[in-house]
């Protein structure tokens, strides 16, 4: 089956320390997204990508840093100078080469926690 | 930049009720509308999507919802709920000039009582 695989599904993150999501996905999709979701504040996006090499910041990059060197492979960093990491992460894709009003799909998330 | 605002962020309704969710959206040019639904433990799925044509769009398990241009909004409706139905729901827009990035709502979380 094609789709979004996330990993891990929970993470833990000590002070000061760097950890990496995975996001990879099998639909040949050009377009991948990383999201973050909190209570109440719905999705925001952190990073983007349209084709690979080549990635934008979203709304709330700071903190995070993102590569795209493979087609079905969009990593996410989270840093340390993220002061707030807590949250759900979420990778999505799309088939932009259709137009911007085809739908993302979604991974399962990675829920990443402060020790 | 365009905002995205769901009115309700949580809705309690028993079996049969009718539902209607608003969503408003902040920018004038032409968007591409969304509406998304996250079950329980389960990723976000495509619940129905306007793009052009007749403002009505139905979509999966009996949801429709209407664009009012001159209003901004998006709303979505079922006549009827079911228990299955508890989840939280995402409207989301995506300005198409912006091009391919989508602004989410905040979500409003749906309880079904049975």
């Amino acid at each position: 089956d094609g789709g979004i695989t996330q990993s891990p599904k929970y993470l833990f993150r000590k002070e000061g320390q760097n950890v990496t999501l995975s996001c990879e996905q099998n639909l040949n999709h050009d377009a991948m997204y990383w999201y973050r979701q909190d209570p109440g504040q719905g999705l925001r996006l952190i990073y983007y990508s349209q084709i690979v090499n080549d990635f934008q910041k979203g709304d709330i990059a700071e903190g995070y840093s993102v590569s795209r060197e493979k087609k079905e492979s969009f990593p996410l960093t989270v840093t340390s100078a993220q002061k707030n990491p807590t949250a759900f992460y979420l990778c999505a894709s799309m088939d932009g080469t259709k137009g911007s009003n085809q739908p993302q799909h979604f991974g399962d998330g990675t829920r990443l926690s402060i020790l | 930049a365009q905002s995205v605002s769901q009115h309700n962020h949580h809705v309690i309704l028993s079996e049969a009720a009718s539902l209607e969710l608003g969503c408003n959206y902040s920018y004038g040019g032409t968007v591409n509308l969304f509406w998304y639904v996250q079950y329980p433990g389960q990723h976000l799925q495509l619940l129905l999507k306007y793009f052009s044509g007749d403002p009505l769009v139905k979509g999966i398990k009996g949801f429709e919802a209407e664009f009012i241009k001159s209003k901004f909004s998006f709303n979505l409706r079922k006549p009827s709920v079911q228990w299955s139905d508890t989840a939280e729901y995402f409207c989301a827009v995506n300005v198409v000039a912006a091009g391919n990035k989508l602004t989410f709502g905040g979500g409003t979380r749906v309880l079904v009582k049975p």
